[in-house]
Formats: structure tokens, sequence, C-alpha cells
């Protein structure tokens, strides 16, 4: 089994819809983020979450929430859709004991398409 | 602001040979780190790099870390199919905070 999960995988939605994206992971790590990925711009990180009770804005958060509800699972909502919001969305957990690696552990990504 | 430049972008080479793909960033990192990623599919880390100087291999790539140039390559040996991929590098600059940057990522074609 996958030790970071997405659902759902696809998703096509309407301007001004609310959608959920979930991720949840088996690995134990305390870190976890979102991302979402553009052609041609690489990743860029929304919201970040080091513990339950700890929630950061990423580079670019307006226009997305997130709720940290345990530390195995980290959503991340859009309250009204739109098209400019089309993209890859990928979760990620980091260990910040790991050797000081710190290496970031990539979900499947979530790939959304906004009408 | 952190900005992580990627050259080239897009990349087609023939099997068998080498090249290089760079990586620049612009303010003091304490970790560097390479990232693959299949059409279609999540990123799979392939190295972290912690110092300056640092060098790893793992088969034909091999990653090393400048950070007086603020300068990371990618060196891939022998090229093969198999390594068609988008490699992306990424930067945490904001120390103990694991905040990547990640650069534009390089489009790798292998032509048999």
């Amino acid at each position: 089994d996958a030790d970071v999960t997405q659902t759902p995988r696809n998703r096509i939605t309407k301007t001004g819809k609310r959608i959920m994206l979930e991720c949840s992971q088996t690995k134990g790590h305390d870190r976890m983020y979102w991302y979402r990925q553009d052609p041609g711009l690489g990743l860029r990180l929304i919201y970040y979450s080091f513990d339950v009770k700890d929630i950061n804005k990423g580079e670019i958060s307006d226009g997305y929430s997130v709720s940290r509800q345990a530390q195995a699972k980290f959503s991340l909502s859009l309250e009204s859709a739109i098209p400019n919001q089309t993209a890859l969305y990928f979760c990620a957990t980091s260990d910040p004991g790991d050797r000081g690696w710190k290496t970031q552990y990539f979900g499947p990504g979530t790939r959304l398409l906004v009408l | 602001e952190l900005k992580v430049e990627q050259n080239p972008l897009f990349l087609s080479m023939q099997e068998g040979k080498n090249y290089t793909i760079y990586c620049n960033y612009s303010t003091t990192s304490d970790r560097l780190y390479w990232y693959r990623q299949d059409p279609g599919k999540s990123l799979e880390s392939l190295f972290v790099l912690l110092s300056n100087g640092a060098v790893k291999q793992e088969g034909r790539l091999m990653a090393s870390l400048d950070t007086k140039a603020r300068l990371s390559t990618l060196h891939i040996t022998a090229a093969v199919h198999d390594l068609s991929a988008t490699y992306f590098c990424a930067v945490d600059s904001n120390f103990g905070n694991e905040k990547l940057t990640f650069g534009t990522g390089t489009r790798l074609t292998i032509i048999p």
C-alpha cells in the first residue's frame, strides 16, 4: 500500500463550487504539505503543517484553505473554485528527525479541472 | 525571495551520451534536493545534498553541490532510455522549516 494517498485522483468541477482534496499518510510523519503543479512553473507551496495545531501559509495560499484533522490527514479546500485553479495538486510529508535529510515524500497527485 | 532556475528546460539526447543539468539558486541554502517525475506520476526523491562539495551517485546519475556558487548539477552518464523523465531541483532556504522552492524542471528525453 502507498504511504501517501490522495483522493480523489481526478476531479472535474464547475466555477464557484466548493471542493475538498484529501491526503492521508501512513508514514507517521508530523509534517505535511500541499503543492500545486502547473506546466512550466514547477511545484509551488500552498500550505504546510508541522503538527495538528500548526498551519502555515505557503507561497500561493489565496483561494485555498486547509484542515489538519489528525497527524495522518491533511485536507485542502477550494472554497469557490475558479478556472485558474485547474492544476495538478500534490500532498507531501516529511520527518524532521530523518537524519537531517528531511526528504519530502509525495502522494500520487490529484488532477483538478475547473470549468 | 528565493529563486531557483534550472537549465536547460528541455533536453533531448541520444543513448550513450553524457550530459549535465544545472540548478542555480539565489539565496543561502542548507539543503538541496533532486527529484524525478515520470509523465502523469508523482515525484520520486533522488538525492539530498547537505553541504558544500557534497557529491552523491546512484547508477548513471551523479549530483553535486557548490554552495559558494549556489549551484547544483545533475550529471547523466551514458544515458539510457529509462532515464527519460522530468527532473526537478528544490531548495530549502529556510533553516529547519523545509519550505521547498522548486525549479521549473528539466524534461529529459533519451533517444535510442
